[in-house]
């Protein structure tokens, strides 16, 4: 099974508050799990990455969490600034090969 | 500078009539790729590119074309017979064996 389930499709979240974006995957042999994020008409760029060795990645206000039994991951945005407001996509694959993308979460943090 | 260009940012075409689609990138990376963005749907895959002279379909390749003639160069043909063509095209690139993907702008496809 190659899917990767992204939810939710849609998130509100106050200027300050936490977002939280979650991925679910069924393939096992998937051993990479990056998120990018994307503004209107311009390319994703890639924002953070996990590896299933670790639970948790953090870097700044951005953190993976990880749960390989579960075959979950999330993103966290901590303090989430209206800059932030964007579509993001969590993705998955093995080591050097394709990724498959997950349907996408559009993001507006309010002021 | 380096990086991936797309061009152009905006294409019509009439329905019917094949178009193609440039990528080129100078960052030296041996792997490209082209995926199709729709709403809702994120990104889905419709050819890959590891090595010149070599390419693989992805999960949506039915009605599209490619050519990997040089290693900055990864140009996508639509062809007449891909149904639904209007649509956000991606394309991306990586060093090949590593996983960060890189994408460029995009160019926006209407077929009226």
């Amino acid at each position: 099974q190659q899917q990767v389930k992204q939810s939710p499709q849609s998130l509100i979240v106050q200027k300050g508050g936490i977002s939280i974006i979650n991925c679910a995957y069924e393939n096992t042999a998937f051993d990479y799990f990056p998120w990018y994020q994307q503004f209107p008409g311009k390319g994703p760029a890639l924002l953070i990455a996990i590896r299933p060795d670790v639970s948790e990645k953090k870097e700044g206000r951005f953190t993976i969490s990880f749960n390989k039994s579960a075959k979950q991951f999330s993103l966290h945005i901590m303090d989430s600034q209206p800059g932030d407001s964007a579509t993001y996509f969590c993705a998955a694959g093995t080591s050097g090969s394709r990724l498959t993308f997950g349907e996408g979460t559009q993001l507006t943090v309010n002021p | 500078d380096g990086g991936i260009t797309q061009s152009p940012k905006y294409l019509f075409r009439k329905e019917g009539q094949n178009v193609t689609l440039s990528c080129e990138q100078n960052l030296n990376h041996d792997a490209m790729y082209w995926y199709r963005q729709d709403p809702g749907q994120g990104l889905r895959l419709i050819y890959y590119s590891q090595i010149v002279n070599d390419f693989q379909k992805g999960d949506i390749a039915e009605g599209y074309s490619v050519s990997r003639e040089k290693k900055e160069s990864f140009p996508l043909t639509v062809t007449s017979a891909q149904k639904n063509p209007t649509a956000f095209y991606l394309c991306a690139s990586s060093i090949r064996g590593q996983d960060t993907q890189y994408f460029g702008p995009g160019t926006r496809l209407t077929v009226l």
